[in-house]
């Protein structure tokens, strides 16, 4: 089973609107991460946050945390076509240094120019 | 040049046929990862591997095998491929210091 599930599933905004999509996990992590995948290509990461920190940002990203509920949103402000592609959420988990990336379904963003 | 490799990026296969799948990094992790991605079911774990002598089956390996080579290779190989096999398929390796994770650009296999 996957650790984590991202919602919804797809999105489909205007470009200039942000674009919010969540993650909620199962089990305790140490850290969260989001990746981008264009069509059928390779993840490519976009940011970290570790399970003591409640909010990031990074450009137009930003990302929360919130242990209590296990679940963390991504926020993509301003909106822009390329923004379009797959968005995962990668937990975390595993004591002793034995993390193993264990990746969602993915949602889907897709933006109107 | 990438920092994860694989070869080939696309592959069509009859059914029954052994096929590898080759994976190279120069990120210098030990850590390296074996996924495969179907439509609606994200990426699902195959096998792992923390080092050259340490392999893990992950969540779906039956009709899978693993060799790790080196540090920088791990090939991942299907005995006799069956039509359900059909995915997309990543390698990754990840930086134990930061746990990102970077991935090759997949492979796509077709088994008729």
């Amino acid at each position: 089973s996957q650790q984590g599930e991202e919602d919804p599933q797809a999105l489909s905004i205007q470009e200039g609107e942000n674009a919010t999509m969540n993650c909620s996990y199962k089990t305790s992590i140490n850290n969260l991460q989001w990746y981008r995948q264009n069509s059928g290509r390779g993840l490519v990461h976009l940011i970290l946050i570790r399970s003591n920190e409640r909010e990031k940002h990074s450009g137009r990203l930003r990302v929360t945390l919130d242990t209590s509920k296990k679940s963390s949103s991504l926020l993509i402000t301003a909106s822009r076509a390329a923004d379009t592609a797959s968005y995962f959420c990668a937990t975390s988990t595993g004591a002793g240094g034995s993390y193993i990336p264990t990746f969602g379904r993915g949602t889907s963003l897709i933006v109107h120019p | 040049d990438a920092d994860v490799t694989q070869t080939p990026r696309n592959r069509i296969t009859k059914t029954g046929k052994r096929i590898m799948l080759e994976c190279s990094q120069t990120k210098g992790h030990d850590r390296m990862y074996w996924y495969r991605q179907d439509p609606g079911l994200g990426l699902r774990l195959i096998y792992y591997s923390f080092d050259v002598k340490d392999i893990n089956k992950g969540e779906i390996s039956d009709g899978y095998s693993v060799s790790r080579q080196a540090q920088a290779k791990f090939s991942l190989s299907l005995e006799s491929a069956i039509p359900n096999q059909t995915a997309l398929y990543f390698c990754a390796t990840s930086d134990p210091w930061t746990d990102e994770a970077f991935f090759g650009q997949g492979t796509r296999l077709t088994v008729v």
